[in-house]
């Protein structure tokens, strides 16, 4: 079993100062995990992903996520905000083996930006 | 990177009527891909696994009869929505998964179809 629990329903931050997205995960096996970002009326874009090599991800955007495994935590952070990254972000686990497994999906933290 | 289309962008059609929405991915071939279902302000929700050539893999709860999928080949799934309704309005996402398949291949997705049933 798997699930992924998003601690901010919403964070708001000044453009230029450091965002902090919060992800707490659970799951019964070695896991995959991805954050995924979605602008208004459309699908979902791949920020990072952390499956078992470095625990430090970096990613698009200047967005990174620190797999902790004593926290079970994949925090996603940017050192500093822009209006562009005003959006809903997704934390997502699945196995990190397989081929049959689903992604579990976080219940989103939306990010405001403001000037 | 890897793409994903998914058209039409946006559907507006009387109830009764059946809608097809169209997954492709334009630079990968994709084995699997997944039909989502997403309600306004909440998260992704699966409604069906897509495998190509062979039956699709719907989740609990959802109609395999109203939503029908078709993944004829290798970078081609249509979701159908049969006889639409107004509470079948809803954005719908299509995502595919790259490489060989394996569940740590992150899924790449398409922009999504917004469908209104009058």
């Amino acid at each position: 079993a798997q699930s992924v629990t998003q601690l901010d329903s919403h964070v708001s931050v000044s453009e230029g100062t450091p965002v902090l997205l919060r992800c707490n995960y659970s799951s019964s096996y070695s896991p995959s995990l991805f954050w995924y970002v979605q602008h208004p009326n459309k699908g979902l874009q791949l920020l990072l992903k952390y499956t078992s090599a470095a625990t430090l991800v970096k990613g698009i955007n200047g967005f990174e996520a620190e797999f902790k495994k004593s926290e079970t935590s994949f925090h996603l952070t940017k050192p500093s905000a822009h209006m562009s990254d005003a959006a809903e972000y997704f934390c997502v686990v699945t196995p990190n083996t397989g081929t049959a497994s689903k992604l579990t999906f976080g219940t989103g933290t939306r990010l405001q930006v403001t000037l | 990177g890897a793409v994903v289309s998914q058209h039409p962008s946006r559907v507006i059609c009387k109830s009764g009527t059946s809608v097809k929405i169209e997954c492709r991915s334009l630079d990968f071939q994709a084995t699997t891909m997944f039909w989502y279902r997403q309600f306004p302000k909440k998260s992704l929700m699966l409604m069906a696994t897509s495998n190509e050539g062979s039956k699709a893999t719907y989740e609990q709860g959802v109609e395999k009869d109203k939503f029908l999928i078709n993944h004829a080949s290798l970078t081609l799934s249509t979701l159908t929505v049969t006889s639409a309704h107004p509470e079948d309005s809803s954005f719908y996402i299509c995502s595919a998964r790259e490489g060989t398949g394996l569940s740590n291949q992150p899924q790449h997705f398409g922009d999504g179809t917004r469908l209104s049933i009058l």
